[in-house]
């Protein structure tokens, strides 16, 4: 199957400092990716839509300044969360697509802001 | 717009059973995904259905487009599959966004 990875798996972090998360597809190339958060005991919830080349679709309510996307190629997105707070703390997750319907998750990374 | 029922919400077995966890949406899908994540919070990819039935060791997932429902079955269930199991699928006509289901908090004691 597919391999999503994400780099750190986990980070602490000071609070007004940024953090780089980054997402790649080992074994395929994706056009599109997405970032999720999740806060504990509650689902996934998506952040952003990543297409390589383009900008973020962001949803709504999610700063687009706050969390800095990149698609830099076809393996490789990153999320950054500029001046961190406590409040960002938070478990992010990545899934990259393949094709039309097929998405495979990362295996996500903790963020504590401390 | 689409939503997404997972049953039960929480599940405790012993070790041995027979596992399902069931899934149940509201409209037309071109894919629904069933998703592992332990409690250190990491998430496997289990299975992407469009139509039938796939199998992977222990694991069954089926899927009832008619019936918009998905169910997952584990076999001779192990405390290692204590995880929280998470149904979400793709809708029609081209939308990209994944729907998630609440989760199901599945339980196997030794």
């Amino acid at each position: 199957g597919a391999v999503v990875s994400q780099h750190p798996s986990w980070v602490i972090c000071k609070s007004g400092t940024s953090v780089k998360i980054e997402c790649r597809s080992l074994d395929f190339q994706a056009t599109t990716m997405f970032w999720y958060r999740q806060f504990p005991k509650q689902s996934l919830m998506l952040m952003a839509t990543s297409n390589e080349g383009s900008k973020a679709t962001y949803e709504q309510g999610v700063e687009k300044d706050k969390f800095l996307i990149n698609h830099a190629s076809l393996t490789l997105s990153t999320l950054t969360v500029t001046s961190a707070h406590p409040e960002d703390s938070s478990f992010y997750i990545c899934s990259a697509q393949r094709g039309v319907i097929e998405q495979y998750f990362g295996p996500g990374t903790r963020l504590t802001v401390t | 717009k689409n939503e997404v029922e997972q049953s039960p919400q929480n599940l405790t077995a012993q070790e041995g059973e027979f596992i399902t966890i069931n899934c149940s949406y509201s409209v037309g899908i071109s894919a629904l995904h069933w998703l592992q994540q332990h409690p250190g919070g990491g998430i496997v990819s289990l299975f992407m259905l469009s139509s039938g039935k796939k199998k992977h060791g222990r694991l069954i997932a089926t899927i009832n487009i008619q019936e918009k429902h998905s169910s997952l079955h584990i076999t001779a269930s192990h405390p290692r599959d204590s995880a929280v199991y998470i149904c979400a699928v793709l809708g029609e006509g081209g939308s990209e966004k994944l729907v998630f289901g609440k989760g199901t908090k599945l339980t196997v004691n030794p």
